[in-house]
């Protein structure tokens, strides 16, 4: 399978706790994409990649959330001291630099559960 | 800012059409997509607009009116396995060029027998 790969699927956390996800993304694309979509929203971006450099952070992503792209290839994504309100399914994209229509390829997501 | 409005749901029969409407509030943007999403499944590209005018995919259709600040996906002969969510997502060109997606709240179609 070439397609976004996401792991873990699900994660279940007590609050306060840290937890980290991982995107592989499709191996030749070199831009990289989170979003946070929460039931009955559409998705909202959190951070973009360039290779390895992070060009852009949302203002929803708090002190407590940091992004790594360190060589290019697969990214991170960390919360730390997790909140209830960070319950959500975060979805990884990819796409390349050029590209006629613009898609972005999502991954299946990381559904968190913070209790 | 930038804001997109879509219907929340919209219910129709097996084949016959369907058109899912977006307005947008949104300045310096690339074009207009639309993503299907299944429940529990990840978005999927389903078409893109760059111009104003009409594309064609398929039983999918989407069209761009910059001038209105309006676009809709246009589903033919639909289809059980059409039941899902649609966004609508303007691609942003902000300072750093990063491409990233402004999406709607998304629109849940109900196709009946």
């Amino acid at each position: 399978d070439t397609g976004v790969s996401q792991d873990p699927r699900h994660k279940i956390t007590k609050r306060g706790q840290n937890v980290t996800f991982r995107c592989d993304p499709i191996s030749e694309h070199n831009r990289l994409y989170w979003y946070r979509q929460t039931l009955g929203q559409g998705p909202e971006f959190l951070t973009y990649f360039q290779n390895e450099a992070q060009l852009e952070k949302s203002r929803l992503l708090s002190d407590r959330f940091s992004a790594e792209r360190p060589k290019g290839s697969f990214s991170t994504l960390e919360i730390q001291r997790t909140e209830q309100g960070d319950s959500a399914m975060y979805l990884c994209a990819s796409s390349p630099t050029s590209g006629g229509n613009n898609e972005q390829f999502f991954g299946p997501g990381t559904r968190l559960t913070v209790l | 800012g930038q804001s997109l409005e879509q219907p929340s749901e919209v219910t129709a029969v097996e084949g016959a059409i369907v058109q899912i409407n977006c307005t947008y509030q949104t300045s310096g943007f690339y074009g207009l997509s639309w993503y299907q999403q299944h429940d529990g499944g990840a978005p999927t590209f389903l078409s893109y607009n760059g111009l104003d005018g009409l594309e064609e995919t398929g039983r999918f259709s989407s069209f761009l009116s910059r001038s209105d600040s309006y676009g809709y996906l246009l589903l033919q002969e639909l289809q059980m396995k059409d039941s899902a969510s649609y966004f609508c997502a303007v691609r942003f060109r902000g300072s750093s060029n990063t491409g990233k997606l402004i999406f709607g709240q998304g629109t849940t179609l109900q196709v009946k027998p």
